[in-house]
């Protein structure tokens, strides 16, 4: 039962235009959100975070969108660039019982940014 | 500052055999976390440590065993090794209670 789910698994793009990447959650008790970039061979990397009490959060190029009512979040990507190519997942992130917070990882979304 | 570090980058395992999977990390986190990552899917969390002494089990914890005697230290320990476990590893750490860093993985085949 997955309770974060990119249903893309691969986008391509050409340089210069919109990436939107999509992700939709199940369980209501996440609270915070994360998208990571993951290149080949590394470690993913933290690239943009929301609270579930905002509906938008922007850094430079990226901007993610949340829509509680529709538990659906979505990662745009403007100007495109072919550095952006990489695998994109999508994080939930719910409290453990220890104490601390969990993060629950949707599949993943390759995205292809066309030169 | 070398962030999270892991070793060994990989590594071949015969069925049965047991390993240590090493993770430090230099930012002084009290939070850290292991993940595997299976072919076209995403991360899932085997242990995970709020701080030093303190571990609990993730989703898919068996198999597996963790310890947390120092802030920068987090091993994992694989016993008796099953073709199960073939996956990339992943440790990460964490200052707070949402954003991880991690390091680059280890790629372990058991065969």
């Amino acid at each position: 039962d997955q309770q974060v789910k990119q249903n893309s698994p691969s986008l391509s793009v050409q340089e210069g235009r919109i990436s939107i990447l999509n992700c939709d959650y199940t369980n209501s008790m996440f609270d915070y959100f994360l998208w990571y970039k993951k290149y080949p061979a590394e470690g993913p990397t933290f690239l943009i975070s929301i609270s579930s009490i905002k509906d938008k959060n922007e850094d430079g190029r990226f901007t993610v969108f949340l829509n509680k009512s529709a538990k659906h979040l979505s990662l745009h990507i403007v100007p495109s660039q072919p550095g952006d190519s990489a695998v994109y997942f999508c994080a939930a992130s719910a409290r453990s019982g220890a104490g601390s917070y969990q993060l629950t990882f949707g599949k993943g979304t390759k995205l292809s940014v066309i030169p | 500052n070398a962030g999270v570090t892991q070793t060994p980058k990989f590594r071949i395992l015969k069925i049965g055999q047991s390993m240590t999977l090493q993770c430090t990390q230099d930012m002084n986190h009290n939070y850290m976390y292991w993940y595997r990552q299976d072919p076209g899917m995403g991360l899932k969390l085997i242990y995970y440590s709020v701080g030093a002494g303190i571990t609990d089990k993730g989703e898919v914890p068996n198999g597996y065993n963790v310890s947390r005697s120092t802030t920068e230290d987090f091993p994992l320990r694989l016993e008796l090794a099953a073709p199960s476990q073939t996956s990339v590893y992943f440790c990460a750490s964490s200052p707070s209670l949402y954003e991880q860093y991690f390091g680059p993985g280890t790629r372990l085949t058991v065969t």
